[in-house]
């Protein structure tokens, strides 16, 4: 089975421009998070939907980041315009309904200049 | 509101030898679960171990063991045997078990930082 897939794993890019990550969960997976994990601190949610339907978007500062899910498989993360303290790893998830753990991408490292 | 707290910032070990890392939790809901992921420096977080709060027993995966002290609310958990491969960041994270909106919803700790000294 494959694993919860993210691209690019790196970006770098200056401050006032805007970034796009992509995720697609694994395969049957319903529910699928977002999460920022700045340096030295754990991961943070900032959005969790529920197939094409947002659960939960209280942490996401949305003046600037929004989200979307809308086939309710691969999803798309948006940052615009970037701020340096966006700084950060954006991690992915996923979990099949019923079960405990969430599945993590490998993330992608953004870096504002 | 959940929290979770790991006091150790990091930990030494030699290799062969068990160390526990500590994690203790706070929510006033009575139902939750209790993980515990590893992240290697290359930055994926790999699930470990997971402990719901009606589990009457200790989970247990392989090297790995949770140490789960519901009155205390405290979650450790416990490698044994270190190997140099476990060098990593540990993260204890509560999962939200109440239901609408946030179920599901992972609160992670700050961390702590495991070295495997040979």
């Amino acid at each position: 089975e494959a694993g919860v897939a993210q691209s690019p794993r790196y970006k770098i890019i200056e401050k006032r421009q805007s970034v796009a990550f992509w995720c697609n969960p694994i395969s049957g997976h319903a529910t699928l998070y977002w999460y920022q994990q700045i340096l030295g601190q754990g991961p943070k949610l900032l959005i969790q939907f529920q197939n094409n339907g947002v659960v939960d978007d209280s942490q996401l500062p949305k003046d600037r980041f929004s989200a979307e899910r809308l086939k309710g498989v691969d999803s798309t993360l948006k940052i615009q315009p970037a701020k340096l303290e966006d700084s950060a790893v954006y991690l992915c998830a996923s979990r099949r309904t019923g079960d405990s753990e969430q599945y993590f991408g490998p993330g992608t490292r953004l870096t504002v200049t | 509101a959940q929290k979770i707290t790991q006091t150790q910032p990091g930990m030494f070990v030699q290799e062969k030898e068990a160390v526990t890392l500590d994690c203790t939790y706070d929510t006033s809901d009575p139902s939750y679960g209790l993980f515990w992921y590893k992240q290697p420096s290359s930055g994926e977080m790999i699930f470990l171990i997971y402990q719901g709060s009606y589990d009457q027993q200790n989970a247990t995966e392989g090297r790995y063991s949770l140490n789960f002290q519901k009155a205390r609310k405290s979650a450790n958990l416990v490698i044994s045997a270190s190997q140099l491969g476990d060098s990593a960041m540990y993260f204890c994270a509560m999962r939200d078990d109440a239901g609408g909106t946030s179920y599901g919803k992972l609160t992670f700790g700050q961390g702590t930082i495991l070295t495997v000294h040979p």
